[in-house]
């Protein structure tokens, strides 16, 4: 297996911009992640789904966020519009059976907003 | 409510040393605990996970963690270090169905 898929690696934009993450899922797994790293923050859990329902979206910093799933095997997460405190790596996991299972990581999109 | 602290932001341990990264966890039902490393440039990869088998739980790369209940510990060690161990280290936390909750992470430098 591929592994969980980003793309793009790195992104630079200016702020005002909208800018979208994209994730391809392990076949299979039913449960995806999206993660921030910042050096201040340290790692944290934005939104996840179960079978391509959003289950808690409580680490969502604001409405500028948002995040979809249409289907098993994609995932976005747009930030519109884009501020320079946004600028952090962003991961995608996914699991098997949700949040019991281990979490496969992505290599993560690095995003500076300038 | 889950939460781990790791202690030492930055560890460095000679190369052939003993590594010790140390966690603790505050849960009030018996947790799910995880060990994850992050090499540069990756995304975090398991090494190790404690699920209430045996206490002493062995990993990839000849690392291993023991649950201490009586100390709310979770400790990963290895008993010679690698120059290819140089990474950083998350534990992580589970109760239930609750979410994965991560510390926030441990640096390992090995010098040469």
């Amino acid at each position: 297996d591929a592994g969980v898929i980003q793309s793009p690696r790195h992104e630079v934009t200016e702020m005002g911009q909208e800018v979208t993450l994209r994730c391809k899922p392990i076949s299979g797994h039913n449960s995806l992640f999206w993660y921030r790293q910042t050096m201040m923050r340290g790692l944290e859990l934005l939104i996840y789904f179960n079978n391509n329902v959003p289950i808690d979206d409580s680490g969502m910093p604001e409405d500028r966020f948002s995040a979809k799933m249409p289907n098993a095997s994609f995932s976005t997460l747009k930030i519109q519009p884009s501020e320079p405190r946004d600028s952090a790596v962003y991961f995608c996991a996914s699991s098997l059976y949700g949040g019991m299972d281990i979490q496969y990581f992505g290599a993560g999109t690095r995003l500076s907003v300038l | 409510a889950q939460s781990v602290t790791q202690l030492g932001s930055h560890v460095s341990v000679s190369e052939g040393a003993l590594v010790l990264l140390r966690c603790n966890y505050s849960s009030s039902v018996p947790p799910y605990l995880f060990w994850y490393v992050q090499y540069p440039n990756q995304g975090l990869q398991l090494l190790l996970k404690y699920t209430s088998a045996a206490t002493l739980v062995k990993g990839i790369n000849g690392f291993e963690a023991e649950f201490k209940k009586s100390e709310t510990s979770f400790h990963l060690t290895k008993p010679s270090a690698h120059m290819s161990d140089a990474a950083e280290y998350f534990c992580a936390v589970r109760v239930g169905n609750e979410k994965l909750t991560f510390g926030t992470g441990t640096r390992l430098t090995i010098i040469p």
